[in-house]
């Protein structure tokens, strides 16, 4: 157990439609970080947050957001969605915003548009 | 760019038969490299971290190296529980904490 929580575990929608991922990180960790795994692509990073400020950006699409909290939990917005959204979206979290921590993952969320 | 390849894409062992994953890395400056494990439906499970060249990392039948230009993941005398995705990652410098991932290796070892 990675100790970072992610829910839900399953989530199936349709076009159009607008979707929030929930993350809470590790016990002790200020950074979380947002990935997407799909099976052309791999895992590639999206965002990544620090005490509440944004502190890096990837190949995250404009309609796509994302926010942490007070209490540092996170959460992915995805909106207007379209089939190919359809991936696993995992988050991550570390101690700090540059140190050279590895990252620890949730079991992700699996996306499934129809 | 900053690039990770992995090879092989796929690779099938008896058990107790030794090998070596690749992991090859182009970077403006490489900050660590990782190594995570990945079970299917489960998130990457992390398994090493490498700073510098010559470093060498042991944790059960597992051992990563680390060179200039590529890391390496040994497993000796695989078991089948040891069937997975290996996925190898590096932090640059100038990318904050990102994570670059390769494709992985989808190991399985068969009894």
């Amino acid at each position: 157990d990675s100790g970072v929580t992610q829910t839900p575990k399953h989530l199936i929608t349709a076009t159009g439609q607008r979707v929030t991922l929930r993350c809470s990180p590790r016990s002790g960790d200020l950074s979380v970080y947002w990935y997407q795994q799909s099976l052309d692509q791999g895992l590639q990073f999206l965002i990544q947050y620090y005490n509440g400020e944004e502190r890096a950006k990837g190949n995250i699409l404009e309609r796509f957001s994302a926010q942490q909290f007070p209490d540092l939990h996170s959460e992915l917005n995805l909106s207007s969605l379209e089939l190919g959204d359809s991936a696993l979206y995992f988050c991550a979290s570390s101690p700090g915003p540059t140190q050279i921590k590895p990252q620890h993952f949730g079991d992700g969320t699996r996306l499934s548009i129809l | 760019e900053d690039q990770v390849t992995q090879s092989p894409e796929a690779l099938r062992l008896q058990e107790g038969e030794s090998s070596s994953l690749n992991c090859s890395y182009t970077v403006s400056g490489l900050r660590g490299l990782f190594w995570y494990r990945q079970d299917p439906g489960k998130g990457p499970e992390f398994l090493f971290t490498l700073y510098s060249a010559g470093e060498e990392k042991e944790k059960e039948r597992l051992k990563a190296t680390l060179t200039k230009k590529e890391s390496f993941l040994h497993i000796t005398a695989p078991k089948p529980e040891d069937s997975a995705t290996y996925l190898c990652a590096v932090q640059a410098d100038g990318g904050y904490n990102k994570l670059i991932f390769g494709a992985g290796t989808r190991l399985a070892v068969h009894p």
